[in-house]
């Protein structure tokens, strides 16, 4: 089983609706969770850090289940910026300095 | 904004050859990294390095691989033989804090990355 797991896509969201979309990791020891964004050709970058009780940052909603060992990013009110590759990323709890990424959602905001 | 810069952006290389990939990562942060991602492949973790030497690395970091920090801005990649294998982007991140734990913010600070062609 892969460490992260995403719906690589695409996802087509017409510009304004919303969008959801899972990730799915397999260490249970993993303490820490977040959301990457990778546009085309480019480095990745955070775009959010995932709590126990999920939170909110604008127009995005990251929401963490760990009895099912899965995490959830929902883009309201989706903008022809949004589209980007977005990264699932888990590290391995308090044992090693690495982060493990997903292989990414892709997600295609059209007017 | 500070920030990672890679040298070079794009290289090509015969297979065979030896490789080096600089970076000089954020001046105040300790912890460095290599990931790398093959063409339409996720990002894949290589090495973290802190206090000068390697904390971590990944079974893709074998032999032909090393890590070195020459000086105190600069962090390089050295692929000793180059396979066609090779040919990915390889990013150069940093952090400030450790990334072990549930108290780090997870941010990484990333290169734009050095695309190397290994024909």
């Amino acid at each position: 089983r892969k460490e992260v797991e995403q719906d690589p896509g695409p996802f087509n969201v017409p510009e304004g609706a919303t969008v959801a979309f899972n990730c799915t990791y397999s260490n249970s020891a993993s303490q820490s969770f977040f959301w990457y964004r990778q546009d085309c050709r480019k480095e990745p970058k955070l775009l959010m850090s995932v709590y126990s009780s999920g939170n909110e940052d604008g127009r995005f909603t990251a929401q963490l289940n760990r009895a099912s060992q899965y995490i959830s990013l929902l883009i309201r009110d989706s903008k022809l910026s949004d589209s980007a590759t977005y990264l699932c990323v888990v590290n391995r709890g308090a044992a090693g300095n690495k982060l493990t990424f997903g292989g990414g959602t892709r997600v295609l905001v059209k007017p | 904004e500070p920030e990672v810069t890679q040298t070079p952006s794009h290289q090509v290389t015969q297979m065979g050859q030896e490789v080096i990939l600089r970076c000089v990562p954020i001046s105040n942060h300790l912890y460095f990294y290599w990931y790398r991602q093959i063409l339409g492949q996720k990002v894949e973790f290589l090495v973290s390095f802190y206090n000068n030497e390697i904390s971590e690395k990944s079974e893709i970091f074998d032999d032909q691989f090393s890590v070195e920090r020459p000086d105190g801005s600069n962090f390089t990649l050295k692929i000793r033989s180059t396979k066609l294998e090779d040919s990915a982007m390889y990013f150069c991140a940093s952090s400030a804090r450790g990334l072990a734990g549930a108290l780090n913010t997870g941010e990484l600070f990333f290169g734009e990355g050095s695309r190397l062609t290994v024909l």
